[in-house]
């Protein structure tokens, strides 16, 4: 399977506790983005790197939350202390800088639970 | 205050019939436009985009129109297939398609029924 890929699918966890996502993009694209999505809404941009730079944050992403991608590759979202307010599904996405279609391949999501 | 809308949060076509989703904007400065496609426990799925230099582009069954003095686009699904049963997003960009800081709208769930 050559699309993007996110681990763990579905996490369950008790308010104030830290949850980490990973997202293995598409192994050819430099650009990698985390969304969230609430139920109801649309996806809500969070952050994207370009190789392992982080070049934008949304103000959505509080000092709980944090990206990173080290290599370039694989990117990891950590959330601390986690609050009911963050049950939501996290969406990693990839694509080829350049490729000017504006076209983003999503993962199918991580959906968190904060009990 | 939402960017882009999706005012119309259930649709429902006779197969073989024409679908048409709507979606409008307010911020001028968005210059490219993206619809996806999203079944239930996956991620979208990209179906056609739209450069504001343009007001129309075809995909096969899918067409967007774009007319940006009402700020408004939409998609057209013809024929419309039980397939093509899920949620469509309509996105936007300021980026000319070349960010990644897409703006959607809340989505309308198509149902074609056979």
């Amino acid at each position: 399977d050559t699309g993007v890929s996110q681990d763990p699918r579905h996490k369950i966890t008790k308010r104030g506790q830290n949850v980490t996502f990973r997202c293995d993009p598409i192994s050819e694209h430099n650009r990698l983005y985390w969304y969230r999505q609430t139920l109801g809404q649309g996806p809500e941009f969070l952050t994207y790197f370009q190789n392992e730079a982080q070049l934008e944050k949304s103000r959505l992403l509080s000092d709980r939350f944090s990206a990173e991608r080290p290599k370039g590759s694989f990117s990891t979202l950590e959330i601390q202390r986690t609050e009911q307010g963050d049950s939501a599904m996290y969406l990693c996405a990839s694509s080829l800088d350049g490729r000017g279609t504006g076209e983003l391949f999503f993962g199918e999501g991580s959906r968190l639970t904060v009990l | 205050d939402q960017q882009v809308k999706q005012n119309s949060p259930s649709l429902s076509v006779q197969e073989g019939r024409i679908s048409i989703l709507n979606c409008d904007y307010t911020n001028s400065m968005f210059d490219y436009f993206l619809w996806y496609k999203k079944y239930p426990a996956e991620g979208p799925t990209f179906l056609i985009s739209i450069s504001s230099i343009k007001d129309k582009n075809e995909d096969g069954r899918f067409t967007v129109f774009l007319n940006k003095s009402a700020k408004h686009l939409s998609l057209h699904i013809v024929p419309s297939q039980p397939g093509d049963s899920a949620v469509y997003f309509c996105a936007a960009s300021a980026g000319g398609g070349s960010q990644g800081n897409l703006i959607f709208g809340k989505g309308t769930k198509l149902s074609v029924k056979p």
